[in-house]
């Protein structure tokens, strides 16, 4: 059982290039999340996809697209790359699992920098 | 939006002690999660937790909705136990899961 699978692990873009990060879930989770974390910071939503077929802004959605391309995948692009974009990414999914709570589990997680 | 603020930022344990983390949170909320980050990145969900305690071995947590905090306990430490830990919550509805994050607090445990 992968869980959720994040790729690349690590990239270095030059600023203006675009990338897609890829994301994918084998859960059967109807909910995916990007986000992003900075050093000495929490993360911080960039897009989320409730259900399969939506998605919408989370707090820091400047720079950035996202796709549902079904259930399982959900990629987020950036259309042209900048220093303030270096980040670590993470993909998550999540699944409302009644009594037992939610289950919320990440991806490993894309180190990229923009020089 | 709703802000979390987690204290202590930094907390060094010898092998074997207690910690007490501390998460509050601005307003109300129907999802409240923590989870701890390990040296490699990775990040593990901990607890769900938007009321009540619940316990997992070493580790418990408590969250007092009507006051607005959580706590997580970490009993007899193991350097495995050191990393980032981050509490995180979300609203009702459709933001149930979108989570809003603390900026953690580093635990570094010693052997």
């Amino acid at each position: 059982n992968a869980g959720v699978t994040q790729t690349p692990k690590f990239q270095v873009l030059k600023t203006g290039q675009s990338m897609t990060l890829q994301c994918a879930q084998d859960m059967n989770h109807n909910s995916m999340y990007w986000y992003r974390q900075d050093p000495g910071m929490g993360l911080r939503l960039i897009y989320y996809s409730a259900s399969e077929g939506t998605t919408d802004k989370g707090e820091v959605p400047n720079g950035y697209n996202v796709s549902r391309l079904n259930k399982r995948e959900f990629s987020l692009r950036l259309e042209s790359a900048a220093p303030s974009q270096t980040s670590v990414y993470f993909c998550a999914s999540s699944e409302a699992l009644g009594r037992q709570g939610y289950g919320y589990t990440f991806g490993s997680g894309t180190r990229l920098t923009v020089v | 939006g709703i802000q979390v603020e987690q204290s202590p930022p930094d907390l060094i344990l010898q092998e074997g002690a207690n910690s007490t983390l501390r998460c509050n949170f601005s307003d109300s909320v129907n999802n409240l999660q923590w989870f701890h980050q390990n040296p490699w990145g990775q990040l593990i969900n901990l607890f769900y937790i938007p009321s009540g305690t619940k316990q997992n071995g070493r580790l418990s947590a408590t969250t007092v909705a009507t006051e607005r905090y959580s706590l997580l306990y970490i009993s007899s430490s193991q350097t495995t136990d050191s990393g980032v830990y981050f509490c995180a919550v979300g609203g009702g509805g459709t933001s149930y899961g979108k989570l809003t994050f603390g900026q953690g607090t580093i635990l570094t445990v010693h052997p």
